[in-house]
């Protein structure tokens, strides 16, 4: 099946710094990748949809100058989280889907906890 | 707006007995359903979707699903429950609308297999 990786798999940095987090499609072109956050016990809350090439479309609430997404490619997509403050600390899930339509698949990676002291 | 919304925070079910993950959904045109399922501390797993064609869908694990049109239901079901199944499991509608096709996601079920 089709493999999304993610890393780093868990970082701590301290409040004010900037981290930043990689999401590949190891075997399939990615035209859509998605970045969620997860609370502890709760669903998954997308922040943003991002496409190759172009700029990322941010679900509302979600601040696009904090939270920055770059689709360099169609195998990468990062998050880099500027600025990070403890209320950031949440668990990070990257997704990936090969194309557009009813019956494409999201590929999910293995999620980042980010802990910000 | 599409959603989709899982009544049960929690079904506890013993090793061996059938196991049922309610779904339902609103959606404005052809519904379009996923189950995925989740791992502590790890992304999601695809277990089965619901594009066209029969109600009762096959997937991952011995998982299947019911779509249910006049209930508007999609209901996660395995006949015989493992200690392994013990998981978070999601329902998730995607919107044909919106930016990527994007999917929905329910509030998740946690399920707890007792041996």
């Amino acid at each position: 099946g089709a493999v999304v990786s993610q890393h780093p798999s868990w970082v701590i940095c301290k409040s004010g710094t900037s981290v930043k987090i990689e999401c590949r499609s190891l075997d399939f072109q990615a035209t859509t990748m998605f970045w969620y956050r997860q609370f502890p016990k709760q669903s998954l809350m997308l922040m943003a949809t991002s496409n190759e090439g172009s700029k990322a479309t941010y679900e509302q609430g979600v601040e696009k100058d904090k939270f920055l997404i770059n689709h360099a490619s169609l195998t990468l997509s990062t998050l880099t989280v500027t600025s990070a403050h403890p209320e950031d600390s949440s668990f990070y899930i990257c997704s990936a889907q090969s194309g557009m339509g009813a019956s494409y698949e999201q590929y999910f990676g293995p999620g980042t906890r980010l802990t910000v002291t | 707006a599409q959603s989709v919304a899982q009544p049960e925070d929690q079904v506890n079910v013993a090793e061996g007995n059938p196991l049922t993950v309610k779904c339902t959904y609103s959606v404005s045109g052809n519904p379009y359903l996923f189950w995925y399922v989740q791992y502590p501390n790890r992304g999601l797993q695809f277990l089965l979707k619901y594009i066209t064609g029969d109600n009762l869908v096959k997937g991952s694990y011995g998982f299947e699903a019911e779509f249910n049109k006049s209930q508007t239901s999609f209901h996660l079901k395995k006949p015989s429950a493992l200690v392994s199944d013990s998981a978070l499991y999601f329902c998730a509608v995607r919107d044909m609308k919106a930016a990527g096709n994007k999917l929905t996601f329910g509030g998740g079920t946690r399920v707890l297999v007792k041996p």
